[in-house]
């Protein structure tokens, strides 16, 4: 399958700074990435679907102003949580896909831990 | 209600005997489905898709229940390799959205 990474793997910061997630596919061009979160025990939540070159489209109670997403090219996206608190610590993957249509398989990255002090 | 319920487990399995588990879900217009895998503190990894008619791949074999909104995944012969969380998928019939089930946790024991 198709390889998608992530940087960093892991980071702790402290409250109210800003932390940057990359989530690139290495072999294909990821028309649609989309970011999840998934706190201890609990399921993956979908968080948002970015498209190259437009706005990202945020789930309901995601804040976009929170949750800075940018797809600025067909193999990077970025994930900035800003001011981030300790309720924001959580793993965060991301997964592309070379279209946005249905049947077409998502490849998840590695995933970030982040932990916020 | 959510859109993806599965019994948390976990499931003790004995070494080499077989474990079967569900999954419902409750959007009846729900286009496609699947099993991943998701070992601790890593990424989700696709399983197997999910087909209307049961597939099996090796000692793994899904069913899919459309009138009863239920999938189930059945494991035999299992391995210590098989543990982890198993996690229902479905995928709506518009976009390629996937809603994630909050997982079966699978202990294999010696």
């Amino acid at each position: 399958g198709a390889v998608v990474s992530q940087h960093p793997s892991r980071v702790i910061c402290k409250s109210g700074t800003s932390v940057k997630i990359e989530c690139r596919s290495l072999d294909f061009q990821a028309t649609t990435m989309f970011w999840y979160r998934q706190f201890p025990k609990q399921s993956l939540m979908l968080m948002a679907t970015s498209n190259e070159g437009s706005k990202a489209t945020y789930e309901q109670g995601v804040e976009k102003d929170k949750f800075l997403i940018n797809h600025a090219s067909l193999t990077l996206s970025t994930l900035t949580v800003t001011s981030a608190h300790p309720e924001d610590s959580s793993f965060y993957i991301c997964s592309a896909s070379n279209s946005g249509g249905a049947g077409n398989e998502q490849f998840f990255g590695p995933g970030t831990r982040l932990t916020v002090l | 209600r959510k859109e993806v319920e599965q019994d948390p487990g976990p499931f003790n399995v004995p070494e080499g005997a077989t474990v079967a588990f569900n999954c419902t879900y409750s959007n009846s217009a729900s286009q496609s489905f699947f099993w991943y895998r998701q070992d601790c503190r890593k990424e989700p990894k696709l399983l197997m898709s999910v087909y209307s008619s049961g597939n099996e791949d090796g000692r793994f074999t899904a069913q899919l229940n459309r009138a009863s909104q239920y999938i189930s995944l059945l494991i035999r012969d299992s391995k210590l390799s098989d543990s982890a969380t198993y996690l229902c998928v479905v995928r709506q019939a518009a976009g390629n959205k996937l809603t994630f089930g909050g997982g079966t946790r699978v202990l294999v024991k010696p």
